[in-house]
């Protein structure tokens, strides 16, 4: 099952633009992740947001969280080369065994 | 340093073989995962344990098995009844279910 769904599915900009991906899910949630993935590469792990939270910072990273809406954003602020990678968001539902459901993930290509 | 150590990085799988994937963390964590990714995907459970000796089916557990028979180790075998197991494989561990998870760098299983 896929919960979360990122928009866009890729996405292309300068170095020192600003990048914003979405997320949106179907169910109520305790909790909403962002990671990051290099090609070939883990996942690494950037923000966790609860459900009672509505805006979150780390760095360079700012994300925030409608749970009307039920959707999700990650904003990049002055992005850099090294940005270039996958990002995914990941949904933690309490009637599902408070699995992680991971959407298909954003494609970032920051242009040197 | 602690983390998350998958082996092999590349895997390849004859006919009618079963093949074991390794994964092994020092984070002290309780609950730990493997997931399937396919080119250009987001991540798929494949089975998850939340303790020692105690280990569930995710979404796509068919063709797959585990066991948990120490906190650190978390085998996952790709058996022959997978007819399809071309993939990336990642293995992550969290603290409790729900909460951030680490990963490792994967394991990318071919057919010879």
């Amino acid at each position: 099952s896929q919960q979360g769904e990122e928009d866009p599915q890729a996405l292309s900009i300068q170095e020192g633009e600003n990048a914003t991906m979405n997320c949106s899910y179907k169910t109520s949630i305790n909790n909403l992740q962002w990671y990051r993935q290099n090609s070939g590469r883990g996942l690494v792990h950037l923000i966790l947001i609860r459900s009672n939270e509505r805006e979150k910072h780390s760095g360079r990273l700012r994300v925030t969280l409608d749970t009307s809406k039920k959707s999700s954003s990650l904003l990049i602020t002055a992005s850099r080369a090294a940005d270039t990678a996958s990002y995914f968001c990941a949904t933690d539902e309490p009637h599902a065994g408070n699995m992680l459901t991971f959407g298909g993930g954003t494609r970032l290509m920051v242009k040197p | 340093d602690g983390g998350i150590t998958q082996s092999p990085k590349y895997l390849f799988r004859k006919e009618g073989q079963n093949v074991t994937l390794s994964c092994e963390q020092n984070l002290n964590h309780d609950a730990m995962y493997w997931y399937r990714q396919d080119p250009g995907q987001g991540l798929r459970l494949i089975y998850y344990s939340q303790i020692v000796n105690d280990f569930q089916k995710g979404d796509i557990a068919e063709g797959y098995s585990v066991s948990r028979e120490k906190k650190e180790s978390f085998p996952l075998t790709v058996t022959s009844a997978q007819k399809n197991p071309t993939a990336f494989y990642l293995c992550a561990s969290s603290i409790e279910s729900g909460e951030a998870q680490h990963f490792g760098d994967g394991t990318r299983l071919s057919i010879l």
